[in-house]
């Protein structure tokens, strides 16, 4: 079987902070990872996801996550955050010969002034 | 740019009714996908997908129901609506996967989600 655990449900930051949110998956098959973001009354949008290669993948506003194999985990991180930021994060695996995302319960963000 | 809508915001039904929530998406996507979305619990899948009247169960298919008959629109069925099927939906569709890392290049696209509330 396959799952995601997001390790922390909310992280409350201040406004040009570093954030960090961890995400680790189980899966006994080789997969895809992905984090999603949703703002406010929003579906998910995709932030980044890790194919292959580099471990150290960036994505879109800033946003970069390091694929860490032995430790099954796949952390993102920003470096600065703004109040735009504000948003739920959700880390996601898909295996790649599937078609089943599997998510994680998601992790709460919010960029305080 | 990849565009899914769903047909309504926010519902209001009450126990018993059938409910249809409704999925368009215009990229000409195989794959569609409804989730629902529940706090604490992430996004979970309850019915997907990948051609025209074909269909697979998700995680949790239990008390719903789908039908693609058309390529770009996929409807989500509640046969008789009940408290506990109160819950955000969220709608997503993606291209069959191509390339070298074949579905790893074909990332899901979503609606913004149908808040349905069951009295």
């Amino acid at each position: 079987a396959q799952s995601v655990t997001q390790l922390d449900s909310q992280v409350p930051v201040f406004e040009e902070a570093p954030v960090e949110l961890r995400c680790n998956y189980s899966s006994s098959v080789s997969v895809y990872l992905f984090w999603y973001v949703q703002y406010p009354n929003q579906g998910l949008q995709l932030l980044l996801k890790y194919l292959s290669g580099s471990t150290l993948v960036k994505g879109i506003n800033g946003f970069e996550a390091e694929f860490n194999k032995s430790q099954t985990s796949f952390h993102l991180r920003k470096p600065s955050v703004h109040i735009s930021d504000t948003a739920e994060y959700f880390c996601a695996i898909l295996d790649t010969g599937g078609f089943k995302t599997i998510f994680g319960a998601g992790t709460r963000l919010f960029v305080k002034a | 740019d990849v565009k899914v809508t769903q047909s309504s915001r926010y519902l209001v039904k009450r126990t018993g009714e059938k409910v249809f929530l409704e999925c368009v998406q215009d990229m000409d996507h195989e794959n569609m996908f409804w989730y629902r979305q529940d706090p604490g619990l992430g996004l979970r899948l309850i019915y997907f997908s990948y051609d025209v009247k074909m269909k697979e169960k998700g995680d949790i298919p239990e008390g719903y129901s789908v039908s693609r008959e058309k390529k770009e629109r996929f409807s989500l069925i509640l046969e008789s609506a009940s408290t506990n099927q109160t819950s955000m939906y969220l709608c997503a569709s993606s291209s069959f996967p191509t390339g070298g890392q074949g579905a790893g290049n074909s990332p899901l696209h979503f609606g913004n989600g149908t808040r349905l509330t069951v009295t």
